[in-house]
């Protein structure tokens, strides 16, 4: 069973850079997209962007210019960064797969959210 | 952007009746080369991540009841469950994968009347 699990920092200040990232087990990170998908709380999702396993990359034009994506194969891992955040960053990030029925779009697997405070 | 705009925002409807769920997208989300809608259908219970109920529209996942049923095409999508079950509280999302950037509807959330 594929299994995703999203970690680091709650807390983040203002103007500063959330990092997160996610670990896949259960499966190999190859031949899959990986998404990043926030909820802030009470509202509806945004997708922000995805990886492929080979690094292919496509961002959200309302936050390309602050996002970073990452793969790490050997880790089985990838990993999001958000530079100089707001309070409208808060939010639960999920990571989720793509590509199971042949497109990155649709999220077969989710990881439990990554709850993202910012405040100083 | 394409905008997904869900209707109605929540619903209550009674054990057991037939549940509906509708979903427009701004613009067309079928592609003509292989006549599938980039449209899918997510369920999210309280404190749980989104979980894939349906893809390619019409498609359902996996273990998923077959109580769920999605159809539609172009721009015009409805998520129906045709007899609801206390388990089926929920918020519903669709969501097109057509172009990019990738975006949902504003959810719908379902409760038992």
């Amino acid at each position: 069973q594929v299994q995703l699990q999203e970690s680091g920092p709650g807390l983040v200040k203002p103007s500063e850079t959330l990092s997160l990232t996610c670990s896949v087990s259960g499966g190999s990170i190859n031949s899959y997209y990986w998404n990043w998908i926030r909820q802030p709380p009470g509202k509806g999702l945004e997708w922000i962007a995805y990886i492929s396993y080979s690094a292919t990359t496509n961002y959200n034009p309302s936050l390309k210019s602050r996002v970073t994506l990452s793969v790490d194969t050997s880790k089985n891992q990838f990993s999001l960064k958000l530079s100089s955040v707001t309070a409208a960053d808060t939010a639960v990030y999920y990571c989720a797969r793509g590509y199971s029925y042949g497109h990155p779009g649709i999220f077969d697997y989710w990881g439990q959210g990554a709850l993202v405070t910012v405040s100083s | 952007d394409i905008v997904m705009t869900q209707s109605p925002d929540s619903l209550a409807v009674s054990l057991g009746e037939r549940a509906t769920i509708n979903c427009k997208s701004s613009q067309s989300v079928l592609y003509s080369s292989n006549n599938k809608n980039y449209l899918g259908w997510y369920q999210q219970k309280p404190g749980q991540p989104p979980k894939l109920l349906i893809y390619w529209a019409s498609t359902r996942e996996s273990g998923v009841p077959d109580r769920f049923s999605g159809s539609g095409s172009g721009t015009d999508f409805t998520l129906t469950i045709s007899s609801l079950q206390a388990e089926d509280v929920a918020v519903y999302y669709c969501h097109q994968h057509y172009t990019f950037p990738y975006t949902f509807g504003q959810g719908t959330k379902l409760e038992i009347k």
